[in-house]
């Protein structure tokens, strides 16, 4: 079954505990991003990836960080968590720019930073 | 840089009843048109796409939505609401620099 998965789906931490959200696609698709949810805003991206080591800021980049090292693997990470970080986090594939193809969104992961 | 704006926050229909969701973009050129919906405690799912040709587009679920270039416009519609339909949409706005806009979402509810 063609899927987006990431892990966790629920994450409670403190201030500053370092943390990995993990996502993973198997339709080997070139694009990867990463989203945030928050009431009244719509989903923001925070980075997205047009390839192997290829990546870029989106519009919310400050407090994140991402890697990709395998085409299928998508990790975004929070070196430093503060409070203003909890949010619905959503990974998304796509075949091509996320601008102009179907993304495919993994279920959400709900991070609450005390 | 392209926005989106969906001016309802939430809307509450009857089942059975006829539905129409707003969205309207901002963008200098012809652009790459989504609805998505997100049912509860769920990822986002394509419901339609627009890049070109015939203004009226066809999605899953019954659902359509026509592109009004004259009033920078992409509404959601769907002639008969069933409780299922019952969940957040958006609507976004692509381009081809690879950049992509969300708008805020509209919040459906179906009364039975």
């Amino acid at each position: 079954e063609a899927q987006v998965t990431q892990n966790p789906r629920y994450l409670i931490t403190v201030t500053g505990k370092k943390l990995t959200v993990t996502c993973s696609q198997n339709m080997n698709h070139e694009y990867m991003s990463w989203y945030r949810q928050d009431p009244g805003l719509g989903l923001r991206q925070i980075y997205y990836s047009m390839n192997v080591e290829v990546t870029d800021k989106g519009d919310v980049p400050e407090g994140y960080k991402v890697s990709r090292k395998e085409k299928r693997n998508f990790p975004l990470i929070l070196e430093s968590p503060s409070p203003n970080q909890t949010s619905l986090y959503f990974c998304a594939s796509s075949f091509g720019p996320r601008g102009s193809e179907t993304q495919y969104f993994g279920p959400g992961t709900r991070l609450l930073v005390l | 840089a392209q926005s989106v704006t969906q001016p309802d926050i939430h809307i509450t229909v009857s089942e059975g009843a006829s539905l129409e969701l707003r969205c309207n973009y901002s963008y200098g050129a012809t652009p790459y048109l989504f609805w998505y919906v997100q049912s509860p405690g769920q990822g986002l799912q394509l419901l339609l796409k627009y890049f070109s040709g015939d203004t009226l587009v066809q999605g899953i679920k019954g659902f359509e939505a026509e592109f009004k270039r004259s009033q920078s416009s992409f509404n959601l519609r769907k002639p008969s609401v069933h409780w299922s339909d019952a969940a957040e949409y958006f609507c976004a706005v692509g381009a081809v620099n690879n950049d992509m806009r969300f708008g805020a979402g509209t919040r459906l509810t179906v009364k039975p």
